[in-house]
């Protein structure tokens, strides 16, 4: 299976809240989890990344946690601020010479003053 | 470094013609990705290519579709004939073997009317 399951499809936050996107997979071949983060009128961009060596990551108010047995990933952004209002998408991919890349569908995060 | 350039950014045109959609990698990345944007489906892989070669195109939706890759710094997608459902958000993304993740252009909006 190559699907990334991702979930809310949409997401509304207050500021200052804490905002959690989820995803799921089934392809234990995968070894790689990146979020990137959309603007509209923009390409995705790399935002943070998880390898399944470690079960959580932090990059500023950023953090992935990482569920190896469930086959969970999450994204976590603390203190959310109006300019983090965008589309997140979780991704996953698997080594041995391919770097193709499975996205989730998308969660549109809405962050209100 | 200019990052993943695409050209054009807006492509207007009508069913039947065709359309050449370009891209110029980030100097020295070796992966190559064409996606697609909707918003039914998210993103979607059409093909990639490694060192200039296509590695898999089981993404291209019909033969409508071509993509090639004459060299290291620039990759053409070309849909002819262009069809109203070939409307979408189509992107190019560079990677580094090892690197992990894609740099994403900012993409080229296509509509057929």
């Amino acid at each position: 299976q190559q699907q990334v399951k991702q979930s809310p499809q949409s997401l509304i936050v207050q500021k200052g809240g804490i905002s959690i996107i989820n995803c799921a997979y089934e392809n234990t071949a995968f070894d790689y989890f990146p979020w990137y983060q959309q603007f509209p009128g923009k390409g995705p961009a790399l935002l943070i990344a998880i390898r399944p060596d470690v079960s959580e990551k932090k990059e500023g108010r950023f953090t992935i946690s990482f569920n190896k047995s469930a086959k969970q990933f999450s994204l976590h952004i603390m203190d959310s601020q109006p300019g983090d209002s965008a589309t997140y998408f979780c991704a996953a991919s698997s080594g041995a010479g391919s770097y193709q890349l499975t996205f989730g569908k998308g969660t549109k995060l809405s962050v209100i003053p | 470094d200019a990052g993943v350039i695409q050209s054009p950014r807006h492509e207007v045109t009508e069913m039947g013609q065709e359309v050449t959609l370009r891209c110029k990698p980030i100097s020295g990345h070796d992966y190559l990705f064409w996606y697609r944007q909707t918003m039914m489906r998210g993103l979607e892989l059409l093909i990639y290519f490694n060192n200039n070669v296509p590695i898999d195109d089981s993404g291209m939706p019909e033969d409508r579709f071509s993509a090639k890759m004459p060299n290291a710094s620039f990759s053409t997608l070309k849909i002819q004939p262009s069809e109203p459902r070939d409307s979408a958000v189509y992107f190019c993304a560079s990677s580094l073997t090892d690197l992990g993740g894609y740099t994403f252009g900012s993409g080229t909006r296509l509509t057929v009317v």
